[in-house]
Parts: C-alpha cells; sequence; structure tokens
C-alpha cells in the first residue's frame, strides 16, 4: 500500500523567510506526485503536480516543489513567504489501480507564516 | 469557487441514524471522487465514480455507499451512524481518469454524530 509522510505537522516561520514543507512516499513504481493547500473552511486547491519530465515544478504563487526519484522525496519550498500562505497543506500520491488512479494523501503540514 | 457544490454545509445527528450527502461536481466533469477528513485518520480516499459507475474503492466502510445518477450528481449516503463518524467529508470532481487530471474539491459537509 502507498504511503505518504508530512514529516512536520507544523511549520512556523516569519513573514518573508523561506520554507520548506517536507514529503516522503513510498512507492517502486510510477508515481504522479501532487501538493495541494487548503484554507481555513475551504476545501483542497491544487498547488503543483508532477507528472513526468523537469523534476522541479513551479506553482503560480511562488511555490516549487522537486521530485527526487532516489530520495522518494517530493518537498515543497518557497523562499520567501507572505502571511497569506498560512494553511494547511497536503502532499499526495496517485498510483494507478484498475484504469484509475488511486490518491493517498499525507496527514498534512500546518503552516503559519508570523508578522 | 472551485464549481463543486456540496450539501448540506453542516449536519448534527445521533448514532444510529443515516444521512445523505449530496455533491453535484462541476459542468462537464464525470468523475466524482468522495473523500473524509478526521483528526484521527486525516483525509481519506473512500470511493469514486465516473459516468455513474463506481471505479475505485478507498477505505471505505461497509456502512457507507455512494451513487452517481444520469446527471452526475453524486450522493454518499452514511448509515448506522457513530461517534467516530464525525467528519468533514469532501467531493471532489475531474473531467477525465488520467493520472494527472486535477481534482477539483467542494467546500465539504461537516458531520457531527452526537
Amino acid at each position: 500500500a502507498q504511503s505518504v509522510t508530512q514529516l512536520d505537522s507544523q511549520v512556523p516561520v516569519f513573514e518573508e523567510a523561506p520554507v520548506e514543507l517536507r514529503c516522503n512516499y513510498s512507492s517502486s513504481v510510477s508515481v504522479y506526485l501532487f501538493w495541494y493547500v487548503q484554507y481555513p473552511n475551504q476545501g483542497l486547491q491544487l498547488l503543483l503536480k508532477y507528472l513526468s519530465g523537469s523534476t522541479l515544478v513551479e506553482s503560480i504563487n511562488g511555490f516549487e516543489a522537486e521530485f527526487n526519484k532516489s530520495q522518494t522525496s517530493f518537498h515543497l519550498r518557497k523562499p520567501s513567504v507572505h502571511i497569506s500562505d498560512t494553511a494547511e497543506y497536503f502532499c499526495a500520491v496517485r498510483t494507478s489501480s484498475g484504469g484509475s488512479y488511486i490518491p493517498t494523501f499525507g496527514r498534512g503540514t500546518s503552516l503559519i507564516v508570523h508578522p | 469557487d472551485s464549481g463543486v457544490t456540496q450539501t448540506p454545509k453542516h449536519l448534527i445527528t445521533a448514532t444510529g441514524q443515516r444521512v445523505t450527502l449530496r455533491c453535484s461536481p462541476r459542468s462537464g466533469d464525470l468523475s466524482v471522487y468522495w473523500y473524509q477528513q478526521s483528526l484521527d485518520q486525516g483525509l481519506q480516499f473512500l470511493i469514486q465514480y465516473y459516468n455513474g459507475e463506481e471505479r475505485a474503492k478507498g477505505n471505505i466502510l461497509e456502512r457507507f455507499s455512494a451513487q452517481q445518477f444520469p446527471d452526475l450528481h453524486s450522493e454518499l449516503n452514511l448509515s448506522s451512524l457513530e461517534l467516530g463518524d464525525s467528519a468533514l467529508y469532501f467531493c471532489a470532481s475531474s473531467s477525465s481518469l488520467s493520472e494527472g487530471e486535477t481534482q477539483y474539491f467542494g467546500p465539504g459537509t461537516r458531520l457531527l454524530v452526537l
């Protein structure tokens, strides 16, 4: 069975500081990797995804994640965070199952940006 | 706004009862996913439907069932409710079954079982 580990349940950081949210997955087969963001009282929104090709993927709001196959990691980074980045972040992996792609989510990392 | 709607927003009920949660996918999306989010278990995939047919099952209890109707809306039925079923239930939709297809999440239904 797939598993996704988000090593930090909470990451406090000051505004304009860099941040890294860690994600490791377990799989020996092809995986497709995703980061989602959940703002308070809202559903999840896709932040970025890795399917194939360049191992560095970027989102429109300054986040990036790098797929590292040897370390089975997909860490999320931002060089300078804003107060508005305060949210819950979920790493997810999709694997093939009978023609569908079943998602497995990590437990989430709460990013708290302080002024 | 993702375009996915879920009703009701909140639901309070008692143990042993049965409830139905409703989801309307984005216009044109054929696939619907149901998830349960709780403090204990995190975000768990329950079940997926595509164009009216069940495509994949996750950690869905036997007391739970779902269906997708011809107009593509979906319902999740939870019966013999227990305290531990209290959670946020999300529906998500996507247009196809491809591995990279973006899932659009609804705002969720918060279920409280007393």
